[in-house]
């Protein structure tokens, strides 16, 4: 079990720029999640999967975020034309099916600064 | 609106001292309640809980929740400076498929 991993670990771009973060969960985590947290903030919620299938989308993500999961396996989060509000660190975390919700296993995150 | 709340924010204690931590909630469709450890970088799994009253203990963490007041609360005796760290709590909500999480509590503990 080598945990969840993410990549870059640190992102600085220019505004207008576009990103993107990869993750990569723990091998037999069928869930995988994205959060986002700023400072002095929980974590807040961006997308879930199921495998390949992106079952739920957070009502405040922009359109400029998308997510995708090719095979079910790693994920990429892509922000396009990047704005200063966008800085923030991004949490990847995964988790096993379970009928009683098994718990995120997350990430050490990308920390994303937009100068 | 799903809703978790944590109290104190913040809290600054000695070393030695026994601290409690609260979360509550309003969620809809329920599943369980977590608390974890966040220090610099990736939070940490504590606990989970889904029945009422059952308490959790690990060393000197220990967690109970309350599902008739929607509340949960951390405890941590005998503190240690190791323990420093901002503690989140979240609900699982929809069968599992989302987590919301409160705003943390930042514990500091002095020597």
């Amino acid at each position: 079990d080598t945990g969840v991993s993410q990549d870059p670990r640190h992102k600085i771009t220019k505004r207008g720029q576009n990103v993107t973060f990869r993750c990569d969960p723990i091998s037999e985590h069928n869930r995988l999640y994205w959060y986002r947290q700023t400072l002095g903030q929980g974590p807040e919620f961006l997308t879930y999967f199921q495998n390949e299938a992106q079952l739920e989308k957070s009502r405040l993500l922009s359109d400029r975020f998308s997510a995708e999961r090719p095979k079910g396996s790693f994920s990429t989060l892509e922000i396009q034309r990047t704005e200063q509000g966008d800085s923030a660190m991004y949490l990847c975390a995964s988790s096993s099916p379970d009928s009683l919700g098994s718990p995120l296993h997350f990430g050490n995150g990308t920390r994303l600064t937009v100068t | 609106e799903d809703k978790v709340v944590q109290s104190p924010l913040s809290l600054v204690v000695h070393e030695g001292d026994t601290v409690t931590l609260n979360c509550s909630y309003e969620v809809t469709n329920f599943r369980s309640l977590l608390w974890y450890k966040q220090e610099k970088k990736a939070p940490t799994f504590l606990f989970m809980l889904t029945s009422s009253g059952i308490e959790k203990k690990s060393g000197r963490l220990s967690s109970i929740l309350d599902k008739k007041e929607l509340f949960s609360i951390l405890n941590i005796t005998a503190t240690q400076t190791g323990d420093s760290a901002v503690y989140l709590c979240a609900v699982s909500t929809s069968y599992g498929q989302n987590f919301v999480f409160g705003p943390g509590t930042r514990l500091s503990v002095l020597p």
